[in-house]
């Protein structure tokens, strides 16, 4: 089955660690995006990605990295800068200037 | 710059009412429209788009038409479910740029 997948669903993360979050596709799309979601709130852009080996910061890039070695893969990396990283991370794809599709999302919760 | 301007919510409805949520733009050039559902603990999915003015998106009952007139793309539904009891995101893209709105709350009580 064609789709995006994120793991792991649920995330804990002790403060001072990075983590790093998966999302990968296999619906062969060029674009890949990252969102951040927080209670009651709509989607804010951290990352996104256009072709392989190139990406771009979205409104909140700060305390997060990514990476695009390969065009199934782009995942982003928590860093121990990101002050308040509790929240809902979702990923998306999508062929250049089309809809875009999600996956179920990954929860960080920092103990 | 372009944005998406949804109705605040949460929005209560008994079951078979009839729903409107609405939905205004702001973009330069011919942007294309959408609405995404998100159910609790999931990520967001495709509900219907349109793509040029005056088209007509629809899916599972739920409808909404790209007004450039008004600049809007209001969801409708003639007769909800308990089972759409979600969150509702108005979308628009313009070029490779998406933005969405704050997203809307929809409870459906039997």
């Amino acid at each position: 089955d064609g789709g995006i997948t994120q793991s792991p669903k649920y995330l804990f993360r002790k403060e001072g660690q990075n983590v790093t979050l998966s999302c990968e596709q296999n619906l062969n799309h060029d674009a890949m995006y990252w969102y951040r979601q927080d209670p009651g709130q709509g989607l804010r852009l951290i990352y996104y990605s256009q072709i392989v080996n190139d990406f771009q910061k979205g409104d909140i890039a700060e305390g997060y990295s990514v990476s695009r070695e390969k065009k199934e893969s782009f995942p982003l990396t928590v860093t121990s800068a990101q002050k308040n990283p509790t929240a809902f991370y979702l990923c998306a794809s999508s062929f250049l200037y089309n809809e875009q599709f999600f996956g179920p999302g990954t929860r960080l919760t920092v103990l | 710059g372009d944005s998406v301007t949804q109705m605040e919510g949460p929005v209560t409805l008994s079951e078979e009412a009839f729903l409107t949520i609405n939905c205004t733009y702001t973009a330069t050039g011919y942007p294309s429209l959408f609405w995404y559902v998100q159910y609790p603990g999931e990520g967001l999915q495709l509900l219907l788009k349109a793509t040029k003015a005056d088209d007509k998106g629809s899916n599972k009952g739920f409808e909404a038409t790209y007004r450039k007139e008004t600049t809007s793309f209001h969801l409708e539904k003639g007769s909800v479910q308990v089972s759409d009891s979600a969150v509702y995101f108005c979308a628009l893209k313009t070029g490779n740029q998406f933005y969405f709105g704050t997203g809307t709350s929809l409870t459906v009580i039997p």
